[in-house]
């Protein structure tokens, strides 16, 4: 089926580890973003790319970095990961930045952080 | 920034009941989009508004745009246990480069014990 893809779906990595988080979709969609979901918080802006090769910082985008492969894949780098990045994290799309008809979503990557 | 308040924060529901959620703004929204969110995947879109005062319905979800531009309501006629998750406001501004939702903290729906 068509939508956005993440991987991997879960994740556990110890304080100072890296890792990338991916995410792919396969709408042609022009605008991809990177969310984190926390308890309590809902859906916080961590970065997006309006279209390919650019990027943006959203709400949160301390300790993170972003690229935008192609038009299909958008990335998200933990450098150096820390207890307070454990949270869920959502890959979106839109045809365009500021696109009426809002996102779609992947189903989310969990990533514990000890 | 611009946030959302919406409310209430949690709430239990016996089949059959009709269930109300709202969202409120300091700032004026172009659109609102209401979505919902199963355990274990990510939101999916239930209704989008585009005008002040429209109210559309999907189903047995029907949804309006405030006349202010500042808020927006969900109602659900009628629920049965598949509507419990959790569900989301956001409000966007579209137009230009910079496409942005603004999520409201979630209203998460239970089976009543």
């Amino acid at each position: 089926n068509a939508g956005v893809t993440q991987t991997p779906k879960f994740q556990v990595l110890k304080t100072g580890q890296s890792m990338t988080l991916q995410c792919a979709q396969d709408m042609n969609h022009n605008s991809m973003y990177w969310y984190r979901q926390d308890p309590g918080m809902g859906l916080r802006l961590i970065y997006y790319s309006a279209s390919e090769g650019t990027t943006d910082k959203g709400e949160v985008p301390n300790g993170y970095n972003v690229s935008r492969l192609n038009k299909r894949e958008f990335s998200l780098r933990l450098e150096s990961a820390a207890p307070s990045q454990t949270s869920v994290y959502f890959c979106a799309s839109s045809p365009r930045g500021g696109d009426l008809y809002g996102y779609t979503f992947g189903s989310g990557t969990r990533l514990t952080v000890v | 920034g611009q946030q959302l308040n919406q409310s209430p924060q949690s709430m239990f529901i016996q089949e059959g009941e009709d269930v109300s959620m709202n969202c409120t703004s300091s700032s004026i929204f172009n659109t609102w989009l209401w979505y919902k969110q199963d355990p274990g995947e990510g939101p999916v879109l239930l209704i989008a508004l585009y005008k002040a005062g429209e109210l559309t319905s999907n189903g047995r979800l029907t949804a309006q745009f405030g006349i202010t531009r500042k808020d927006s309501f969900l109602n659900i006629s009628a629920s049965i246990p598949s509507d419990v998750g959790i569900y989301f406001c956001a409000g966007m501004n579209y137009g230009g480069s910079q496409g942005n939702l603004i999520f409201g903290k979630g209203t998460k729906l239970s089976v009543k014990p």
